[in-house]
């Protein structure tokens, strides 16, 4: 089975760095997600990782240790908009590709 | 069309009632998810197709939840004699490949159904 777990929510000022935590058990690990998702929104793409290591795409970067079973978003240079909820997401690779998403980390920027 | 289109965006049922939910992948994209999302909590999974294959439908709730995808592109999520805890928002996704390259999913706007 899988489990995936990441903090319910956090708070950060505008203009800072913010680390969004996930760790996972998976049986079949086959690269590891992250989405955002406005309110009301469908979930958008951010990052893929599947080997070890920090992969940077803009102010978004993400973190995977597949041995420790943990990843980490990075956003730096907050906006209000950034203001979102963050998924975390597993492809298992048992029977098929699913992804399974975790319950998602609620970021409010404030000013 | 340009990304993945559900229907109805909105739906209301009455309890009893059966529902199909509709969803419409990006050209070309072999597979296709369904999620189930509550209110405040991450989209959970439902089932899963390779092309017309239903290769995972681990996450169906009950045997009234049926999905299917007869000739590989549109897909179809029945729901029969709802209830009122099936209410949700239900989102499509697809993506173009399987296996260990980044195939990310593209999501559609989902389905909310509301059963009273």
């Amino acid at each position: 089975g899988q489990n995936i777990d990441q903090p319910t929510e956090m708070t950060a000022t505008e203009g800072a760095i913010v680390q969004i935590n996930c760790t996972y058990q998976t049986s079949g690990f086959n690269g590891l997600f992250w989405y955002q998702q406005h309110a009301g929104e469908a979930p958008t793409f951010l990052s893929y990782n599947v080997l070890d290591g920090l992969e940077e795409k803009g102010r978004f970067s993400s973190f995977l240790s597949r041995s420790k079973g943990y990843s980490y978003l990075l956003l730096k240079e907050l906006q209000m908009k950034d203001s979102a909820s963050y998924l975390c997401a597993v492809r298992d690779n048992t029977g098929g590709f699913k992804t399974i998403f975790g319950a998602g980390t609620r970021l409010f920027v404030k000013a | 069309g340009a990304g993945v289109s559900q229907s109805p965006r909105y739906k209301v049922a009455k309890r009893g009632q059966d529902v199909a939910l509709r969803c419409d992948p990006i050209s070309g994209h072999v597979s296709l998810f369904w999620y189930q999302q509550a209110l405040g909590q991450g989209p959970e999974f439902l089932t899963y197709f390779q092309n017309e294959a239903q290769l995972d439908k681990s996450g169906l709730p009950s045997d009234r939840f049926f999905a299917e995808r007869p000739e590989g592109s549109v897909s179809t999520l029945k729901i029969q004699r709802t209830q009122q805890e099936d209410s949700a928002v239900y989102l499509c996704a697809s993506s173009l490949t399987t296996g260990t390259m980044n195939t990310e999913a593209f999501f559609g706007q989902g389905t909310r159904l509301t059963v009273v």
